[in-house]
């Protein structure tokens, strides 16, 4: 069983419109991350939170807003995609302390913008 | 935070033994080493992390360098599922998993 699951998995978007990624973890983690993969690269972070009802920017976070309702859930909103914001969106959960650096990912959600 | 270098690409076969070597020349007092890995179509998974001399756990072993500027992770007896990327972070115990991925170096496994 997923202790991270993301959805959608896939999507297609237009230029211009709003996109929703989802995020939902069961580890019972205080810490989720919204990091972004371009092909052939490595991650980048473009938000993070350590608690419902607050975010932070992480080093990427113009163009996305991100929202934490609840501990177990972690959205991230495209108000206005744009063909540069096609990629592979992974989410990540962990516990902040001394083992915060052990994330547990999703499977990512494949964005295209066209 | 250090920067690392670690080699594009990597082939063994089967039931070897893999040595994917990471550089860290300008790695602080306060920085550890973590090891991830990323199987295609999937996100990365935590293999192993470490601070000085030697780790183990059921996967992987990560030697480390008496000066600490390079670190070797093992992995024994490869399988086609060890097929992967694998990243090398340098980042501070309590950086609170705000990790840099660099590209990594991707291991092909043959038959």
């Amino acid at each position: 069983e997923a202790a991270v699951t993301q959805s959608p998995r896939s999507k297609v978007a237009v230029t211009g419109g709003k996109v929703t990624l989802s995020c939902h973890q069961t580890n019972n983690h205080d810490y989720m991350y919204w990091y972004r993969q371009d092909t052939g690269h490595g991650l980048r972070l473009i938000h993070y939170s350590y608690v419902a009802d607050s975010t932070e920017k992480g080093d990427i976070p113009d163009g996305y807003k991100a929202s934490r309702p609840s501990q177990e859930n972690f959205s991230l909103i495209l108000e206005l995609a744009s063909l540069s914001q096609t990629a592979v969106y992974f989410c990540a959960s962990s516990e902040g302390d001394s083992s915060g650096n052990t994330l547990y990912f999703g499977e990512g959600s494949r964005l295209i913008v066209v | 935070l250090a920067k690392t270098t670690q080699p594009p690409s990597m082939e063994a076969y089967e039931g070897q033994e893999v040595n994917v070597s990471c550089s860290h020349t300008n790695i602080a007092t306060s920085e550890y080493i973590y090891w991830y890995r990323q199987v295609p179509h999937q996100g990365p998974q935590f293999i192993i992390q470490g601070y000085k001399d030697y780790v183990v756990n059921e996967v992987a072993s990560l030697f480390i360098s008496a000066d600490r500027k390079l670190s070797t992770l093992s992995l024994p007896w490869v399988s086609l599922r060890d097929a992967a990327v694998y990243y090398c972070i340098v980042t501070v115990n309590y950086n609170q998993g705000k990790l840099i991925f660099g590209q990594g170096t991707k291991l092909s496994i043959k038959p």
